[in-house]
């Protein structure tokens, strides 16, 4: 079975520097997808970026981007120029190939400060 | 375009009660999914569907239940409800393009209080 592991429950960064959320999995698969969730208070999960494993490029989203090392089955997310409006639950998820069911971490707050 | 819309937002029930949170999408999306999230634990699969009349089980289907009619609509049922089912419930659906299966869109969420 999968699973996802997130090991900062909560982390803080200063409006305009970078910060890096960290998240693992473990899976036999070779194909599959992963994604970055984020779910501000008012509840609502929006889709930060995604990576499809068989393609080798880090994906990018503006002020998003990830750092994929299958090998390590590491999967970080930076994000660069921090704002005000990027304060929320931040969830990364699997998915295999054929399935719409999602695996979640168990999530990483993030602080951010004027 | 609604998207993914459930109904109520926030409920409140006693112990043994029943009811239906209900989940419904406008965008002919095949597959749709139930979600569970606890605090500290991420959200769990409850129930998901890969198309009307075809229903199957999660990670944590004890205590629901589901069906599938039409491609809109994906209900979920708690029997009797108990307090460890105190959580916020997800719908989510997405649809296949060819051989790619899209990304999940969510629902707002309901909160579910049970006493």
């Amino acid at each position: 079975a999968q699973t996802v592991t997130q090991s900062q429950p909560e982390m803080s960064v200063q409006e305009a520097e970078t910060v890096t959320l960290s998240c693992t999995y473990d899976t036999s698969e070779s194909d599959y997808y992963l994604f970055w969730y984020k779910q501000p208070p008012s509840r609502q999960m929006i889709l930060v970026i995604r990576q499809e494993a068989y393609k080798q490029q880090n994906a990018t989203e503006n002020r998003f981007s990830v750092n994929f090392q299958k090998a390590a089955k590491s999967f970080s997310l930076k994000i660069s120029d921090s704002q005000l409006g990027d304060a929320a639950m931040y969830f990364c998820a699997y998915r295999s190939v054929n399935t719409d069911k999602l695996i979640f971490g168990t999530g990483t707050r993030l602080q951010v400060f004027p | 375009n609604a998207g993914v819309t459930q109904t109520p937002k926030f409920q409140v029930l006693k112990t043994g009660q029943s009811m239906t949170l209900q989940c419904a999408q406008d965008m002919n999306h095949e597959y749709m999914s139930w979600y569970r999230q606890d605090p500290g634990m991420g959200l769990r699969l409850i129930h998901y569907s890969v198309g009307a009349g075809i229903t199957d089980q999660g990670e944590v289907p004890n205590g629901y239940n589901v069906s599938r009619s039409t491609t809109e609509d994906f209900p979920l049922r708690l029997l009797s409800a108990a307090p460890s089912q105190t959580s916020v419930y997800f719908c989510a659906s997405s649809y296949s393009s060819g051989t790619i299966l899209t990304e999940a869109f969510f629902g707002q969420g309901t909160r579910l209080t049970v006493v």
